[in-house]
């Protein structure tokens, strides 16, 4: 079985400063891993992804995200933070497995506030 | 080129009672998911559709049924409301392929009180 946990329910950051956001995961195989971001009332965006390669991700809006096999994490992090990054964001894994299909499986969510 | 559409964005039904959610998936996309997605909590995977069949299923009970048309576009049927099946209800599409390596496209949801 697969499984993602988000250690952090709240992250408060100044603004200009970096912001992390923590997950590790547990998957019996090799990982697929997503972050996607949710604002209010609004449906998930995808952030970034993690298949195969570099184990340093960069995506959307300056994000990037740090793949460690070894301590199975995948955070989220921003050099430089916005108040407009302030959301609830979601850290996702599936497993490569065929038998796991396309199913993601979705972490508690860590919600973003960046205080002007 | 329009994303993942769902309809209604909102309702709200009595206990006992039976709801239809509807999604139309990206354009170009075959496979739809769909996803629970309780207060406070991250999203549940429901099931998934592909070519007309449930492809995947998750941990929902018989109550949870879906559809999908020829045309792609899905149908979530939840019966016998209960009041904790109250949540926002988020569709999301994808393109088949093996292995599978692209991201999900999510709508912006469907929410759900039940009373």
């Amino acid at each position: 079985a697969q499984s993602v946990a988000q250690p952090e329910d709240q992250v408060n950051v100044a603004e200009g400063n970096p912001l992390t956001v923590k997950c590790t995961y547990s998957v019996s195989g090799n990982p697929y891993l997503f972050w996607y971001v949710q604002y209010p009332n609004r449906g998930l965006q995808f952030l970034l992804k993690y298949i195969t390669g570099d184990n340093l991700v960069k995506g959307s809006y300056g994000f990037e995200a740090e793949f460690n096999k070894s301590q199975t994490s995948f955070h989220l992090k921003k050099p430089s933070a916005l108040v407009s990054d302030s959301a609830l964001y979601f850290c996702a894994v599936r497993d490569i497995v065929k038998a796991a299909g396309n199913k993601l499986t979705f972490g508690g969510g860590t919600r973003v506030l960046v205080k002007p | 080129d329009a994303g993942v559409t769902q309809s209604p964005t909102h309702l709200i039904k009595t206990r006992g009672q039976q709801v239809t959610l509807r999604c139309s998936p990206k354009s170009g996309h075959d496979t739809v998911s769909w996803y629970q997605q309780a207060l406070g909590q991250g999203p549940q995977f429901i099931f998934q559709y592909y070519e007309e069949e449930e492809r995947q299923r998750g941990n929902f009970p018989d109550r949870f049924s879906g559809h999908q048309f020829p045309n792609y576009s899905s149908e979530l049927n939840v019966n016998a409301l209960l009041l904790g099946d109250s949540a926002l209800y988020l569709c999301a599409s994808s393109l088949d392929s093996t292995p599978f390596v692209g991201e999900l496209f999510f709508g912006e949801g469907s929410r759900l009180t039940v009373l």
